[in-house]
């Protein structure tokens, strides 16, 4: 079974400070982890996904995550928030096991203060 | 451009009636999901389908209704037996385990 946990469900930053949102996990098999934003009344958009390869994955919009199998961790992060990352972010988890689900956690809203 | 098309953006039902969401893709994907997002519930899995004509019940399937005759399609009819559909409805389809492709989302109300 898999789980996913996202502390925090409203984190707020001023621009150009750091952004950290926390996502924990749960998996009986090897996982694959993804963040996604969501803009207001959008679908969802990939922002970086781990698939086992590089621990530190680079994805798009300046985000980076580390996964630390030791904390069953996956956090988000990004060094200098801009007003254009107000949004939601999820984290998911899926598992190449032939059922295709995808587990997503509850969201955090992010909020960037000028 | 490749990507999912979901109609309508918006539509409002009265209570007794079903409806039916479009979702379209033009990517080549085998998979095909339905979720349903509530305001900090994240997004829950409806049916979601892997292959033409066969589709699977995901975690709050009551109530709901999908097909799957075409590779490119995966319309969800939402009955007049789900309690409480007023909601923002989300496809999304994949290759295997991996990225989601989403579509902008439809939003049902009942009046």
């Amino acid at each position: 079974a898999q789980s996913v946990t996202q502390l925090g469900s409203h984190v707020s930053v001023s621009e150009g400070a750091l952004v950290l949102l926390r996502c924990n996990y749960s998996s009986s098999v090897p996982p694959y982890l993804f963040w996604y934003v969501q803009y207001p009344n959008q679908g969802l958009q990939l922002l970086l996904k781990y698939t086992s390869a590089a621990t530190l994955v680079k994805g798009i919009n300046g985000f980076e995550a580390e996964f630390k199998k030791s904390e069953t961790s996956f956090h988000l992060t990004k060094p200098s928030a801009h007003m254009s990352d107000a949004a939601e972010y999820f984290c998911a988890v899926s598992a190449n096991t032939g059922g295709f689900k995808t587990i997503f956690g509850a969201g955090t809203r992010l909020f960037v203060k000028a | 451009d490749g990507g999912i098309t979901q109609s309508p953006k918006y539509l409002f039902r009265k209570e007794g009636q079903n409806v039916t969401l479009s979702c379209e893709q033009n990517l080549n994907h085998d998979a095909m999901y339905w979720y349903r997002q509530d305001p900090g519930q994240g997004l829950r899995l409806i049916y979601y389908s892997q292959i033409v004509n066969d589709f699977q019940k995901g975690d709050i399937a009551e109530g709901y209704s999908v097909s799957r005759e075409k590779k490119e399609s995966f319309p969800l009819t939402v009955t007049s037996a789900q309690k409480n559909p007023t909601a923002f409805y989300l496809c999304a389809s994949s290759i295997e385990a991996g990225e989601l492709f989403f579509g902008e989302g439809s939003r049902l109300t009942v009046l």
